[in-house]
């Protein structure tokens, strides 16, 4: 079956110092990955994408992630976290050739001042 | 440009009732989803319109669940009767083109409370 895992309910990091949110997925082919984020009583909001091409994408906010097709995995990283990174995180893939998204369960990030 | 805008943004019933959510999606867009997110859980895939046609309904749980798209604007998904499983936040996203750009836009969600 088709699968998103993050295994970390919750990131805790303090401001200042890197963070890395973990994901790895079970999806036959060379599926599409995304990276999503829900801020409080907000909606979920695009971060980046990997479709093909250099392993390290960046996104919006000073976000990147890094494609690892040999460990199936699509982490999160920032160099640098800031206290309004609070947020809950999604990692999502897609079938080239589907519609549907496949979701983790996501990630709250809780960073300190 | 405005958002995909979802109401109601909260809506608390009775088991046996009927709810209707609604969701605008980011206008232009011809591909609309409706998704689900039971608490604590993955958010799960519903359904996709491609303007006024439903895609793919794979993920509907079953038949009280009716999704609509007349015209191929706004859309509604209604829940009748709902039972207590089928509370949970209720997403709406919109693209375009998944082939010109593969991203979804997602509305805030519905959140549904079946007491």
């Amino acid at each position: 079956a088709q699968s998103v895992a993050q295994p970390e309910d919750q990131v805790n990091v303090a401001e200042g110092n890197p963070l890395t949110v973990k994901c790895t997925y079970s999806v036959s082919g060379n599926p599409y990955l995304f990276w999503y984020v829900q801020y409080p009583n907000r909606g979920l909001q695009f971060l980046l994408k990997y479709i093909t091409g250099d392993n390290l994408v960046k996104g919006s906010y000073g976000f990147e992630a890094e494609f690892n097709k040999s460990q199936t995995s699509f982490h999160l990283k920032k160099p640098s976290a800031l206290v309004s990174d609070s947020a809950l995180y999604f990692c999502a893939v897609r079938r080239p050739a589907g519609t549907a998204l496949i979701f983790g369960k996501g990630t709250t990030l809780s960073v300190s001042s | 440009e405005a958002g995909v805008t979802q109401f109601p943004s909260h809506s608390v019933i009775e088991k046996g009732q009927t709810v209707t959510l609604r969701c605008d999606p980011i206008s232009g867009h011809d591909n609309l989803y409706w998704y689900r997110r039971v608490m604590g859980k993955e958010i799960k895939f519903l359904l996709h319109f491609v303007k006024e046609s439903k895609q793919d309904e794979s993920g509907m749980p079953n038949n009280r669940f009716l999704a609509e798209r007349t015209g191929g604007t706004y859309s509604t998904l209604k829940v009748q009767p709902a039972e207590l499983e089928d509370s949970g936040v209720y997403f709406c996203a919109s693209s375009k083109p998944l082939a010109e750009r593969p991203e979804l836009f997602f509305g805030e969600g519905s959140r549904l409370t079946v007491l």
